[in-house]
Formats: C-alpha cells, sequence, structure tokens
C-alpha cells in the first residue's frame, strides 16, 4: 500500500515554479523516494529519484529534508506540457505502490 | 534505445470473453512489471517477472489471470473470462535488474473495455 500521502490537486502559471510535495512520515532507513509523473492517456514517466541528499537532473530537482518525512518535487519552470499527475513512492527497491498522486495543472 | 513495447493499443470485448495484452521491455532488461490501473487510481502491481521467473503474483487474481514471460524477454497477460471490473488500463513496465532502488520504465499501456 501507498506510504505517501500528497494533496490531490495544485495549479501552476505557465512559467513559475512548480513545487510538489509529499509526505513519507514512516520512511524507513533504507527506502529511497522517487518521483514519477503521467501524462494523459500515456504510460508513467521517471522524472528523480533519491535517498538522502538533495537531488538535480535535466528535469527538476529534489528536496529531501533532513528527517526525510518529506520532500518536495520542484518543476523550475513550468509549462503546460508539464500538466500531469506526479506520483511520489517511497520504495527499499523494486516494489512501487502508487497512490493517487497529485494532478498538476498548469495555467497559461 | 527503443522503450517498452505494448499491443495493442486499445481492445474491447463482452464480459467473459478472453482477452491477452502483449509486451515487449527494452533490451537487456532482467525484470518485467505488470500493472493494472483503474481511472482515477494510480497504477497497482498485477506480477513481476525476473528473467522467466515469477518474483511476486501475489496481486494476480489467478482464477482468471495468467502471465508468462517465456525466455526471459517478451510477456503476455491474460484474461479469462473477462469481468466488467477489469476495465482498466495495463501497463507493462521493465528494469535492468530489478535490484535495489531500480527505476522502472513503462510501456503506453493497453485500454481494455469490458462491456
Amino acid at each position: 500500500d501507498a506510504k505517501t500521502t500528497q494533496p490531490p490537486s495544485m495549479d501552476c502559471a505557465e512559467g513559475r515554479a512548480a513545487n510538489l510535495p509529499c509526505n513519507h512520515s514512516t520512511i524507513s532507513g533504507n527506502e529511497y523516494v522517487y518521483w514519477y509523473r503521467q501524462i494523459h492517456s500515456q504510460g508513467p514517466q521517471y522524472i528523480i529519484h533519491g535517498l538522502k541528499n538533495n537531488e538535480t537532473n535535466e528535469m527538476a530537482s529534489l528536496i529531501i529534508t533532513e528527517d526525510r518525512k518529506s520532500s518536495t518535487l520542484i518543476l523550475p519552470h513550468a509549462t503546460l506540457r508539464d500538466t500531469a499527475v506526479y506520483y511520489c513512492i517511497v520504495t527499499p527497491g523494486n516494489q512501487f505502490y502508487f497512490g493517487t498522486g497529485t494532478s498538476l495543472t498548469v495555467i497559461p | 534505445e527503443a522503450g517498452v513495447a505494448q499491443s495493442p493499443r486499445y481492445k474491447i470485448i463482452e464480459k467473459r470473453q478472453s482477452v491477452a495484452f502483449w509486451c515487449n521491455p527494452i533490451s537487456g532488461h532482467a525484470t518485467l512489471y505488470w500493472y493494472q490501473q483503474i481511472l482515477g487510481q494510480g497504477p497497482k502491481l498485477l506480477i513481476q517477472f525476473q528473467n522467466n521467473g515469477v518474483v511476486d503474483d501475489s496481486q494476480l487474481p489467478k482464477d482468471r489471470f495468467s502471465a508468462e514471460r517465456l525466455k526471459g524477454v517478451d510477456s503476455t497477460l491474460k484474461i479469462q473470462p473477462a469481468k466488467l471490473e477489469d476495465s482498466a488500463v495495463y501497463l507493462c513496465a521493465s528494469s535492468d535488474t530489478g535490484f535495489f532502488a531500480d527505476t522502472q520504465y513503462f510501456g503506453p499501456g493497453t485500454r481494455l473495455t469490458v462491456l
């Protein structure tokens, strides 16, 4: 079962940073935080993952709090193509449990 | 590098009929997953293969669902007989080793409608 809590929906203005929060207060020491997104009628797309440290790639940044009980996915300059459902997943390895995610709408 | 391929993309059947879905994972990926995604929900894992062996099928309704991965590459998922509640998107994913913190890559899915 999903061990994360995310807001059901968020809006973001185009060109602004989108900050998507995720609560995972019961995370264990060996569990990673993964983020995926799913654009309508497509399969989930990998965005980023991390264990303790903050991570950045060409798509996004992942900020994990020091106690690891929550994290934030940052899309630095949101575009209309970033409108999607974003899933935060906590996993010790290869078992992914998806919740219902956050539906992000980027507004022109 | 080609991604995960699935076919068909869409399928409409009557209840009690049979249906099969096919998945070709990313070349060289040892681990293959089948997920079911009901409208408005996140994907739910049905079965996980490591090469051609089953690692986890605890969520697979074995009275009507079956899956195989012959030769450790392609996989098929079958439903027989289908029920109305099987209407969903069936997603296939693959990962390199299936070991610790291994990223999964998903295909486009097959949308099944059972009438």
